[in-house]
């Protein structure tokens, strides 16, 4: 089974900030990886598909990009409704649709 | 407007069965491939399985092969999960989610899910 490694598991930043994560997939999965963001009591949402195009009506301060096994999601200037747990997702191995851990984001 | 509106959820013994339904709305339901998707209070997001427009394809997670069966009725716009053979790591919210296919294929990605419904296993 593929396996996605999310990186960190948390993070507090402070509004402005520019904000990293990182997955990394245990084989090549093309660029068949997406972004979820999940605020408190609520049910995720997409932000990125296929490792950067960007969901109709989602901010572009969010982005995404893939380089090999590696993929990094970036909101480049954090704000305050940010604050959730983000998670990556491969769809490359049919049909187990594997997440990654979640990164918690904090706002400092 | 998609709403996926879950439910079926409640509090069930080891080794119970229940089933869980998801009544689907604003879409061509028959158009697209669905998903469970469950998450234990406080961890993260788990697949559980998925099928596709005609129930012609069917996945599983490990954790829940022989166990779960999940089936849909195009004819009244809903999604179901019988979950058999309940166990205490089977707990979680579980969430209904439509595919942007009519089969999920890779590169695909999930784009509407419902609120979710809580099942708990305990005795």
């Amino acid at each position: 089974d593929i396996q996605m490694t999310q990186s960190p598991s948390s993070l507090s930043a402070s509004v402005g900030d520019r904000v990293t994560i990182n997955c990394r997939a245990s084989q090549s999965i093309s660029n068949y990886v997406n972004w979820y963001q999940q605020k408190p009591g609520k049910a995720p949402k997409v932000l990125i598909f296929a490792a950067s195009s960007l969901r109709s009506g989602v901010p572009s301060r969010f982005s995404g990009s893939a380089s090999g096994t590696d993929f990094t999601f970036i909101i480049s200037s954090l704000q305050p409704e940010d604050f959730a747990t983000y998670y990556c997702q491969q769809t490359y191995s049919t049909p187990t649709w594997t997440f990654g851990q979640g990164t918690k984001v904090e706002i400092k | 407007e998609v709403q996926l509106v879950e439910s079926g959820g409640g509090l069930v013994q080891p080794g119970g069965s229940l089933r869980l339904s998801c009544a689907a709305s604003g879409f061509k339901f028959d158009d697209y491939a669905m998903h469970w998707v469950r998450q234990a209070p406080g961890k993260g997001l788990e697949w559980v399985s998925s099928i596709n427009w005609n129930s012609g394809s069917i996945g599983y997670a490990d954790a829940v092969k022989g166990r779960f069966t999940i089936s849909r009725d195009n004819a009244k716009n809903s999604l179901y999960l019988q979950m058999n053979s309940l166990r205490s790591e089977d707990s979680a919210f579980y969430y209904c989610v439509k595919d942007i296919r009519l089969s999920s294929s890779p590169g695909t990605h999930f784009d509407y899910w419902g609120q979710g419904t809580l099942v708990t296993v305990s005795s």
